[in-house]
């Protein structure tokens, strides 16, 4: 089962920041948090991954709080090219516990 | 870097007919998983190699479903028989061993639709 509490669906607007909030109350202090995003018609993509520091790259920022409980996916300026389901995911580092469990993921749609 | 390829997108079958999903791993990956996404749900797991030999299975519907990595590069995924509640997109995902600190690579998935 997966690890996380996503909300179902979230709304922007282009331009915007969107912010992808995650709960992971009971993450281990060696799990990582993961986001994937999938757009409509084509497999789960990278987006970037955090153990406890804020993390960014050319896509998005992650910010996870001190206690690590949970975490937030910041898109800084949306385009309509965001509009996907957003998978947050927990993952460990070894053969068990590196797999990619997903759950439900939250649909963020961009609008113009 | 070549992406994960499947092969056929598309495939429709009448119920308790077989078919076969087939992909082709980034060069190097030695970790491959097969998903299976039924509409509207996040992938569920049903298979992970290492190399060619089998980490967990235990999602897999061993009654109907097989899956082999010869060679530990290419992989087939075959459904025999089909039922309607197959129809999903058939996904396979590859990476660097467990430990690695990269994520998986996904290909587009085979759309399979029993009627």
């Amino acid at each position: 089962d997966a690890k996380t509490t996503q909300p179902t669906s979230m709304d922007c607007a282009e331009g915007r920041a969107a912010n992808l909030p995650c709960n992971h109350s009971t993450i281990s202090g060696n799990e990582y948090v993961y986001w994937y995003r999938q757009i409509h018609s084509q497999g789960p993509q990278y987006i970037i991954h955090g153990l406890k520091n804020n993390e960014t790259n050319e896509m998005a920022s992650l910010i996870i709080t001190e206690d690590r409980k949970s975490s937030t996916l910041i898109l800084p300026h949306a385009t309509l090219r965001d509009t996907a389901v957003y998978y947050c995911i927990v993952r460990g580092l070894t053969s068990n516990t590196g797999k990619l469990i997903f759950g439900q993921g939250t649909t963020l749609q961009v609008k113009p | 870097e070549a992406g994960v390829a499947q092969s056929p997108r598309y495939k429709i079958i009448e119920k308790r007919q077989s078919v076969a999903f087939w992909c082709n791993p980034i060069s190097g990956h030695a970790t491959l998983y097969w998903y299976q996404q039924i509409l509207g749900q996040g992938p569920k797991l049903l298979i992970q190699f290492q190399n060619n030999g089998v980490v967990d299975d235990s999602q897999l519907p061993k009654d109907r479903f097989s899956a082999e990595r010869l060679k530990g590069v290419d992989s087939t995924l075959k459904i025999q028989p089909a039922k309607l509640e197959d129809s999903a997109v058939y996904l396979c995902a590859s990476s660097l061993p467990p430990g690695a600190f990269n994520g998986y690579t996904f290909g587009s998935g085979t759309r399979l639709t029993v009627v």
